[in-house]
């Protein structure tokens, strides 16, 4: 199956701080990936859809000044997390649909950030 | 907008027995529906997804059937292994494969 990478798995920063999540389609396109938020036991709640080439599509309730998304090229879609609060822990995982073959649909996972603010 | 509710959301086996999760749906425009398998710290992998064309698919010890009328699919886990053992999420997704919109889980627990 197609790869998603993500970088890094885990992060510790200070409250304030901004960080940047990467998630990469190693072995094809991604015209679409999609930002996930997972509390401990719980589920993944779509934070926002990311469009090569155009702004994100946030969920209700995500602000996205705090959660800044860019697909700037059809392999690479950053995730920032601006001023970083201690509620902000959490793991982000995010996933990729390509465009490619007769398009199953299958979302394909990064291994998932696990951001913990101070 | 989709919302899926699953149940239970835990379950106990014993090794050797079957395991059924269910899940719900509310957008009847919504028309795939894949099942995911997660083990703690490590990302959702796909096991088996099901279309709206079809009302049941089957992949070795696993099956999922799917009532469009009522809106709800179901995961089978026939002769359950310990390594099963994971957190099992639905989810559904609108035509087009738009955004998926998960369960809240299922952590399922098979004892040797």
């Amino acid at each position: 199956g197609a790869v998603v990478s993500q970088h890094p798995s885990w992060v510790i920063c200070k409250s304030g701080t901004s960080v940047k999540i990467e998630c990469r389609s190693l072995d094809f396109q991604a015209t679409t990936m999609f930002w996930y938020r997972q509390f401990p036991k719980q589920s993944l709640m779509l934070m926002a859809t990311s469009n090569e080439g155009s702004k994100a599509t946030y969920e209700q309730g995500v602000e996205k000044d705090k959660f800044l998304i860019n697909h700037a090229s059809l392999t690479l879609s950053t995730l920032t997390v601006t001023s970083a609060h201690p509620e902000d822990s959490s793991f982000y995982i995010c996933s990729a649909r390509g465009s490619f073959g007769s398009n199953t649909g299958e979302l394909f996972f990064g291994e998932g950030s696990r951001l913990t603010v101070l | 907008g989709e919302n899926v509710e699953q149940h239970p959301s835990t379950l106990s086996v014993q090794e050797g027995d079957s395991a059924v999760i269910k899940c719900t749906y509310s957008d009847s425009a919504s028309n795939y529906f894949p099942w995911y398998k997660q083990e703690l710290g490590k990302r959702p992998q796909l096991i088996i997804d099901i279309r709206s064309n079809v009302g049941e698919k089957k992949d070795q010890r696993i099956a999922v059937t799917l009532n469009k009328t009522a809106k709800h699919f179901s995961l089978h886990i026939t002769e359950t292994q310990p390594e099963d053992s994971a957190v099992y999420f639905c989810a559904a997704s609108m035509a087009g494969f738009q955004k998926l919109v998960f369960g809240t889980g299922t952590r399922l627990l098979v004892s040797p």
